[in-house]
């Protein structure tokens, strides 16, 4: 069993909904990531968060660490959203490692 | 803003050459990440630094090198590139306390 799973692994979405993306992890943390990755390119780091929520303009990312789970929501869905999500955590004797998820693909149809 | 700037975006190599992908952050981050991401595999560390001249084994070190000179920079080397080592290579930094910056990947083909 993965330390960080993700789901779903496979998200298809019409412009304008609401998308959640989950994240459950089964070690201590110190902090989570949610990152973003386009097709072809590096990967961009949209929050981190070791409690409570974030919020960036149409991203909203919650944790609950009692629960060792996390959710990252998209309002109003648009197809540049179109990309992989990974959750990663920063485990708690870890050191500076980073764990991954395998990442959900999600494609935003117009 | 941070920026980790890694050298090519794209990178093809023979089987045998020896192959470097440089790093370069911007901000004196004392930590820095090598990983490679591989479909169905997700990311797998390779090699970090945490400060100049010091490296730690990831997951995957078999055929990797790394060398960290200054603390801008870091490489990966692999001495003889085998086309098992075609991947997409990331590169990573962060300071002590604060999260990751990701550079945007090098995608090299072994042939």
């Amino acid at each position: 069993k993965n330390e960080v799973e993700q789901s779903p692994q496979n998200l298809t979405a019409q412009e304008g909904e609401f998308i959640t993306i989950n994240c459950s992890y089964s070690v201590g943390i110190s902090a989570l990531h949610w990152l973003q990755q386009h097709p072809g390119g590096g990967i961009v780091s949209l929050f981190m968060l070791s409690s409570g929520k974030k919020k960036h303009g149409r991203l909203i990312a919650t944790i609950n660490i009692q629960e060792k789970h996390s959710s990252l929501h998209i309002t109003a869905s648009h197809p540049r959203d179109s990309a992989v999500y990974i959750c990663a955590v920063w485990g708690e004797t870890s050191g500076s490692r980073l764990t991954f998820g395998e990442g959900t693909q999600l494609t935003v149809n117009p | 803003d941070v920026k980790v700037t890694q050298s090519s975006r794209y990178l093809v190599k023979r089987t045998g050459e020896k192959v470097f992908l440089e790093c370069v952050q911007d901000m004196d981050h004392e930590n820095m990440f090598w990983y490679r991401q591989d479909p169905g595999l997700g990311l797998r560390l390779i090699y970090f630094s945490y400060d100049v001249k010091m490296k730690e084994k990831g997951d995957i070190p078999e055929g990797y090198s790394v060398s960290r000179e200054k603390k801008e920079r870091f490489s990966l080397i692999l001495e003889s590139a085998s086309t098992n080592q075609t991947s997409m290579y990331l590169c990573a930094s962060r300071p002590y306390l604060y999260g990751y910056t990701f550079g945007s990947g090098t995608r090299l083909t072994v042939v």
